[in-house]
């Protein structure tokens, strides 16, 4: 069975300053999705990852796939408030199961 | 144009009520799903359908019923409504076991 741990999963940063959220799976997945959910909001996918070595960038916010070490990495560089959100991740493999990582909740203070 | 609709976005009912949430998407999907989110945020799969099939079906109480009456609807009735029902309850649809999946914009269920 797939198991998906993100760390950390409460984040609490200052604009400005960058970080990464992780993301580990325990099972064979050449694919992977990062989804943000606003508070009170619906999930809407932001990238996905299609082969090992995947990297992809929208404005501050930079997602890479490891599919060796299955690691995936969302990377914030000077974080602004609108980023708040909580991030998933979603490892694809095979079957329809859709299993989720637990979600980083990402606060950014002022 | 909703992709994926829930429909009522708030629920607020009393203890052993019945109660049922009804999903509709318009993407031509074959699969869908009900998710449950807790106040944790942990996103916990519930059922889900394949052309009108169902394929998952978690260890949830059999107080929670899913109805698909097409590829396009995957209801969820739920019986003698208790307070650790309250959460948040997403319907999500995706064509094949390789894409991305669209979810709903979520009910919020209350049990009081």
């Amino acid at each position: 069975e797939l198991k998906v741990e993100q760390n950390p999963l409460f984040l609490s940063m200052q604009e400005g300053k960058n970080y990464t959220i992780y993301c580990n799976y325990s099972t064979t997945s050449d694919r992977l999705y990062w989804y943000r959910q606003d508070p009170g909001k619906s999930l809407e996918s932001l990238f996905v990852l299609l082969s090992n070595g995947a990297v992809k960038q929208e404005g501050r916010l930079m997602a890479s796939l490891d599919t060796k070490a299955r690691l995936s990495t969302l990377h914030i560089t000077a974080a602004v408030h609108d980023l708040s959100a909580t991030y998933f991740c979603f490892p694809q493999t095979s079957g329809s199961r859709l299993t989720f990582g637990e979600g980083t909740q990402l606060t950014v203070n002022p | 144009d909703t992709a994926v609709s829930q429909t009522p976005k708030y629920l607020v009912t009393q203890m052993g009520n019945d109660k049922s949430i009804k999903c509709e998407q318009n993407l031509g999907h074959d699969t869908m799903y009900w998710y449950k989110q807790d106040s944790k945020k942990f996103l916990k799969i519930m059922f889900s359908y394949n052309n009108k099939e169902l394929i998952i079906n978690e260890t949830v109480p059999n107080r929670f019923s899913p109805k698909s009456p097409d590829k396009a609807h995957l209801n969820l009735h739920i019986n003698s409504l208790e307070l650790g029902d309250s959460a948040v309850y997403f319907c999500a649809s995706r064509e094949g076991g390789n894409t991305e999946a669209f979810f709903g914009q979520g009910t919020r269920l209350t049990v009081v």
